[in-house]
């Protein structure tokens, strides 16, 4: 199956620093690329949806000033948090749709586990 | 808008039993749905999906799942638990083409399997 790859894996930053994450699709162009969030022993929530070259679409309740996506490319998605606190500590994943494919195709990276001191 | 309902937050099993995990969706729409395990601190791994063909659907590693729109159930099942089948299990059911597809996922169900 394709690979969507997400760098990096951990990251432990301090209060207040912004910090990317980015979410590769390594052998296959992804028009569609979401990014999910997952608190400790909860599931996983949609944050955003971004379509190559448009501006990402947030789920209500989801700062986008906070939480900036850039899906600058048909491989590249990026999720920064700005001005990151403890509260945003989570598990960031991605996911990836490619061009003429269904709904039922979409393809997960390992994650992003990040922790705000 | 799709919706899923996972029915029990924590399922105990002992080695060799049945594996029942229970899910629930809600559509407008022919549904596509999954079931998706969680490892401790890993990504999400596809163990099957519906996509409106065979109602029975066989996963990896000896999960199946049956589509029963009746009851409006995809209930994952696995014959004899093993004890690495031990994880969270998620539930999903696929949005529409105005959502791009985005998945919208059940709460999940904690599987324990006891020697």
């Amino acid at each position: 199956g394709a690979v969507v790859s997400q760098h990096p894996s951990r990251v432990i930053c301090k209060s207040g620093t912004s910090v990317k994450i980015e979410c590769r699709s390594l052998d296959f162009q992804a028009t569609t690329m979401f990014w999910y969030r997952q608190f400790p022993k909860q599931s996983l929530m949609l944050m955003a949806t971004s379509n190559e070259g448009s501006k990402a679409t947030y789920e209500q309740g989801v700062e986008k000033d906070k939480f900036l996506i850039n899906h600058a490319s048909l491989t590249l998605s990026t999720l920064t948090v700005t001005s990151a606190h403890p509260e945003d500590s989570s598990f960031y994943i991605c996911s990836a749709r490619g061009r003429g494919l269904r709904g039922d195709t979409q393809y997960f990276g390992p994650g992003t586990r990040l922790t705000v001191l | 808008a799709q919706s899923v309902t996972q029915l029990g937050s924590h399922v105990s099993v002992s080695e060799g039993a049945l594996v029942l995990l229970r899910c629930n969706y809600s559509s407008s729409v022919p549904p596509y749905l999954f079931w998706y395990v969680q490892y401790p601190n890993q990504g999400l791994q596809l163990l099957l999906k519906y996509t409106s063909a065979a109602t029975l659907v066989k996963g990896i590693n000896g999960f199946e799942a049956e589509f029963k729109k009746s009851e409006t159930s995809f209930h994952l099942t696995k014959p004899s638990a093993h004890m690495s089948d031990a994880a969270e299990y998620f539930c999903a059911v696929s949005g529409n083409s105005s959502s791009g597809y985005a998945l919208n996922f059940g709460k999940g169900t904690s599987l324990l399997v006891t020697p």
